[in-house]
Order: structure tokens, then C-alpha cells, then sequence
């Protein structure tokens, strides 16, 4: 599986963006890199995942670099409810069954 | 809300005891995973089932099996327990399971499990 680095912390003021980075200098050509959030104890919540091009959706936008070994999660204007712990992932699959390998994720603190 | 349920939400239980923790996966999804968040392992995945079969294992102690019905719900049983399988335990579905074409996870809110 592909490791990932991510900042242990981020702090971010309200209505700012958010630039999350991540380093996956091993990930494969055939791995997408995923991003999650665990606001305190609940379930993991997809946000967005991506295999080379940019994605957009109404969370978030993931940006990949064109080597592929570095991406960044931009939350466009962070709230307060943003605040959790986000996880950058790059699946594994064998063609038959696929895992997710959770690192310690970057803890993003908004502030007033 | 994902669309994953599972129950209890809490489960307090002794040392040594057995237990029973259910999945129900989002509609139309046949895979179902299973993961374990403790205090000092962090997420890690546990099992994961396609359509009732067996697709993978991951950091599964022996004690410790699962299964998927035909309805495609799944239960994780869990036995002779010990005070450090305190933990979050998290069931997540997807479509087909296989990874393909970035197929997303999407996870169920989770059993808390105190082992007194």
C-alpha cells in the first residue's frame, strides 16, 4: 500500500480556505487518492477522491499534482463544523477487493 | 447520514464475554468492510465481504469473525473479549467492492464497545 504524510495539525480562521497538503510519493498509477473527515468519535465522511485530473464537488476541491506524488484538499471557506480530523488515503485494490489504509490524518482546527 | 446503520451505537460488556455488532449497508451495495479505531491503532481495517463470500482480511484476530446474509446485512462477533478491544468499530458499504474506477466507501456512524 501507498503511505501518506500529512501535517499532524492545521489551524485555519473561519471563511478562509483551507490548503491541506499530502505526500504520497509511492502511490501507483492505478491508485486514487481519497480524502475523509472524522468529526470527534463519528464515521469517517467521504469528501472527495481523484485519479490525476483536478476534482471539484460541493465539499471540496483535490488538487494532484501531475506526478501524482503530492495532492492538496482545499476547503474554499472553512466554518467552524469543519473542524476534524482529515485523512489522505490512497486505496488499494487487487481487482477483486479494495481496503482503506488510515494514517494519523492531519487535525484542522478553525478558529473564530 | 451515509446510509449505513449499524447497532448498538454502545455495547458495555466483562472480559471474556461474546458479542454481536450488525451492519446494514447503504441500499444497492454489496461489499461490506469492517474497521477498528482504537486510542493507539488508529483506524484499521478488518474484514471485508462481496455478496456474502470473504474478499479480504486485514488486521483480523482469530477471536474475532464476521459474515455477510443474503439480505447483505453483516455482523461482526466478537468473543472472548479483552479489556484492550475497547474500541470504535466502524462497518463501511460500497457498490461492488472491487476498487474499480475509485469506488468509494462510505462509512456507518459506529459501535462504541466498552470492555470492563
Amino acid at each position: 500500500d501507498a503511505k501518506t504524510t500529512q501535517p499532524t495539525s492545521m489551524d485555519c480562521a473561519e471563511g478562509r480556505a483551507a490548503n491541506l497538503p499530502c505526500n504520497h510519493s509511492t502511490i501507483s498509477g492505478n491508485e486514487y487518492v481519497y480524502w475523509y473527515r472524522q468529526i470527534h468519535s463519528q464515521g469517517p465522511q467521504y469528501i472527495i477522491h481523484g485519479l490525476k485530473n483536478n476534482e471539484t464537488n460541493e465539499m471540496a476541491s483535490l488538487i494532484i499534482t501531475e506526478d501524482r506524488k503530492s495532492s492538496t484538499l482545499i476547503l474554499p471557506h472553512a466554518t467552524l463544523r469543519d473542524t476534524a480530523v482529515y485523512y489522505c488515503i490512497v486505496s488499494s485494490y487487487t481487482g477483486t477487493a479494495s481496503k482503506l489504509t488510515f494514517g494519523t490524518g492531519t487535525r484542522l482546527q478553525v478558529t473564530l | 447520514d451515509s446510509g449505513v446503520t449499524q447497532t448498538p451505537k454502545h455495547l458495555i460488556t466483562a472480559t471474556g464475554q461474546r458479542v454481536t455488532l450488525r451492519c446494514s449497508p447503504r441500499s444497492g451495495d454489496l461489499s461490506v468492510y469492517w474497521y477498528q479505531q482504537s486510542l493507539d491503532q488508529g483506524l484499521q481495517f478488518l474484514i471485508q465481504y462481496y455478496n456474502g463470500e470473504e474478499r479480504a482480511k486485514g488486521n483480523i484476530l482469530e477471536r474475532f469473525s464476521a459474515q455477510q446474509f443474503p439480505d447483505l446485512h453483516s455482523e461482526l462477533n466478537l468473543s472472548s473479549l479483552e479489556l484492550g478491544d475497547s474500541a470504535l468499530y466502524f462497518c463501511a458499504s460500497s457498490v461492488e467492492g472491487s476498487g474499480g474506477a475509485g469506488e468509494t466507501q462510505y462509512f456507518g456512524p459506529g459501535t462504541r464497545l466498552l470492555v470492563l
